[in-house]
């Protein structure tokens, strides 16, 4: 999608193994959101950023951390992965002035 | 804190039907209100937006929503499917201003299946 970028779109990995997706923007906005999406459950907010190195915990955070060193940079990384997160992963960017954009989603099963 | 409730987890309707799905939210606060739409396999995509202003917004493809304060309501409309309307609709809400850093809560999502 024009201006938000997720990689890898699609992973594989085992229980256990760290993982790392990254969100990479072009439009310089400076909110950046991770998101969840369960069946059932809708979409759900992991973590977000508010600017460079500032970042808060959302409704799911357990088992997740993120790091932002840069505007155009928001990474998620699941320390030790476990099938319960399992899941489709979306990235959101937002300006103060217009609504949240979403990525194309990341799809992670963990085995 | 702030939640968002879906009336209808699936919704199927005939091709040119008129459609609507339901979304009522509860907030202590002011909030502003977003419906988004997922095709399969796809990001979501706004459809329409409230702030403020009129109550009556109109969305892409055809689609409004009416915000109703006193019901605490944000339906979405639309007065004549196609089968391309097919997907996924997700409503939100976030508080009013930045306080909050505009973060948004999602409610669990309707499946509209439109059938020939």
């Amino acid at each position: 999608d024009a201006g938000i970028t997720q990689s890898p779109r699609h992973k594989v990995t085992e229980t256990g193994t760290p993982v790392t997706l990254r969100c990479h923007q072009t439009e310089n906005h400076r909110y950046m959101y991770w998101y969840r999406q369960d069946p059932g459950h809708g979409l759900r907010l992991i973590h977000y950023s508010y600017g460079v190195k500032d970042t808060d915990k959302g409704e799911v955070s357990d088992g997740y951390s993120v790091s932002r060193s840069k505007t155009e940079d928001f990474l998620l990384t699941l320390e030790s992965a476990t099938s319960s997160q399992t899941s489709v992963y979306f990235c959101a960017i937002k300006d103060s002035n217009q609504p949240q954009h979403f990525g194309d989603g990341t799809r992670l099963s963990i085995l | 804190a702030q939640s968002v409730t879906q009336l209808d987890s699936q919704v199927p309707v005939f091709e040119e039907a008129p459609v609507e799905l339901r979304c009522n939210y509860s907030s202590s606060v002011s909030v502003y209100l977003f419906w988004y739409v997922q095709y399969p396999n796809q990001g979501l995509q706004l459809l329409l937006k409230y702030l403020s202003g009129s109550t009556l917004v109109k969305g892409i493809n055809g689609f409004e929503a009416e915000f109703n304060k006193s019901q605490t309501s944000f339906h979405l409309r639309k007065p004549s499917v196609h089968i391309s309307d097919t997907a996924e609709y997700f409503c939100a809400v976030s508080d009013f201003g930045g306080g909050s850093n505009y973060k948004l809560t999602f409610g669990k999502g309707t499946l509209l299946t439109v059938n020939p």
